[in-house]
């Protein structure tokens, strides 16, 4: 049973569109939410991350919008670039978890045509 | 600056074989952590460390053993391959486990047991 749904599954847009993924949680104890960003054949890396004291928070063309009383948020990509092709993760913690674990959603393929 | 290495990067066994899976990190990470990455499911937990000697089951341990003897390797094994651990299997880790700690994945393990 996954904590954190993600959707969609996979994305096409066309170069300098805005590619939007969703997540939704259950668990209210869940304080941080990081995005990682996946290229082929490589390891996910952090993008952005997120608190849910801010409704939003932006770096370059990447923002997350968070919307706590849902249980929801989002990662908007601004002016879409071949470049940001790649596999979306979102990410949830708990502030108590000692051990830093992450629950994670089940990834979004994002395809930028030219 | 390697950062975290694993190896060996493909790797195709039989069912019912023993197989081991390497990550080293150079960063003198305390805590490790062990991901399986399929479609449909995203990022999986397998099992974590949070120092040498001390670690504990993920949400998907069955039919894995981890082992920590020293800081920087966390070695995976897969007592008796089955095809169902066909998979992509990622080592992260993270210089502690406070909130907002980014995790650094590896750059992936391809497992394909016949």
């Amino acid at each position: 049973q996954q904590q954190v749904k993600q959707s969609p599954q996979s994305l096409i847009v066309q170069k300098g569109g805005i590619s939007i993924i969703n997540c939704a949680y259950e668990n209210t104890a869940f304080d941080y939410f990081p995005w990682y960003q996946q290229f082929p054949g490589k390891g996910p890396a952090l993008l952005i991350a997120i608190r849910p004291d801010v409704s939003e928070k932006k770096e370059g063309r990447f923002t997350i919008s968070f919307n706590k009383s849902a249980k929801q948020f989002s990662l908007h990509i601004m002016d879409s670039q071949p470049g940001d092709s790649a596999t979306y993760f979102c990410a949830a913690s708990k502030p108590r978890d000692s051990w830093g674990k992450f629950q994670f959603g089940a990834g979004t393929q994002v395809v930028v045509t030219p | 600056d390697a950062g975290i290495t694993q190896s060996p990067r493909y790797k195709i066994t039989e069912t019912g074989r023993q197989v081991t899976l390497m990550c080293h990190q150079t960063w003198s990470h305390s805590y490790m952590f062990w991901y399986r990455q399929d479609l449909g499911h995203g990022l999986r937990l397998i099992y974590y460390s949070a120092a040498a000697d001390i670690t504990d089951k993920g949400e998907v341990p069955d039919g894995y053993v981890v082992s920590r003897s020293k800081t920087e390797n966390f070695p995976l094994t897969l007592e008796s391959a089955t095809r169902s651990q066909t998979s992509v299997y990622f080592c992260a880790s993270s210089e502690s486990a406070g909130l907002q700690e980014t995790q650094y994945f590896g750059p992936g393990t391809r497992l394909l047991v016949l």
